[in-house]
């Protein structure tokens, strides 16, 4: 069965560039989640969309921003890298409301 | 607000024992209750989920959960574990429409042979 795609799985930049990480959800899921885990943390919630409207907002900087397109695949985005941006970022997937979330491998971005 | 508690950190279970963690949430209203494992570098894969019905959730890899309403407890356990279960778990609580999901910090076991 197909799973949530995540890519890039790795990332490395230095402080102050620009991040661009990718989610492809399971087919015909509606909602999309974005969730940061630091190191040796619980994940976090970030932000989510349904139908490709912003459903959501967690504890997601002003330096991010995200978007879920046509195809309803989501993008984050991510400027000024920090240091403390170092983590691993999941992206799942639902379909309507108390669906399962199907969560992806994340993907890990090191800020050097 | 919602929040999660998972108060140990770290538990060592030797192989073929009986393992129960911990959880205890903090919600408004009827909660909806979840177990992730995650292994190292990986994702989060669902073990069991709480909605409504019944107290006594059945869920993959021989891992059961009880919702206890009156403890504000959904605790989890397994009654043999294998070395494979060495992971993370977290355990977490959803909003009212059940998807945006508060994890708590997380229980790191670690299996003896």
């Amino acid at each position: 069965a197909a799973g949530v795609i995540q890519s890039p799985r790795h990332l490395i930049k230095e402080k102050r560039e620009t991040a661009t990480l990718k989610c492809y959800p399971i087919p015909r899921h509606d909602t999309v989640y974005w969730y940061q885990q630091g190191p040796g943390q619980d994940p976090q919630f970030l932000i989510s969309f349904y139908e490709k409207m912003q459903s959501d907002k967690g504890s997601i900087p002003d330096r991010f921003s995200a978007q879920q397109f046509s195809d309803y695949h989501s993008e984050l985005n991510m400027s000024s890298l920090e240091l403390g941006d170092s983590a691993l970022y999941f992206c799942a997937s639902s379909s309507g409301s108390h669906g399962e979330l199907f969560f992806g491998e994340g993907s890990r971005l090191t800020v050097l | 607000a919602q929040s999660v508690t998972q108060p140990d950190i770290h538990i060592t279970v030797s192989e073929g024992a009986s393992l129960e963690l911990r959880c205890n949430y903090s919600y408004g209203a009827t909660p909806y209750l979840f177990w992730y494992v995650q292994s190292p570098g990986q994702g989060l894969q669902l073990l069991l989920k709480y909605f409504s019905g019944d107290t006594l959730v059945q869920g993959i890899k021989g891992f059961e959960a009880e919702f206890k309403r009156s403890q504000s407890s959904f605790n989890l356990r397994k009654p043999s574990v294998h070395w494979s279960d060495a992971a993370e778990y977290f355990c977490a609580v959803g909003d009212a429409a059940g998807n945006k999901l508060t994890f708590g910090g997380g229980t790191r076991v670690l299996v003896k042979p």
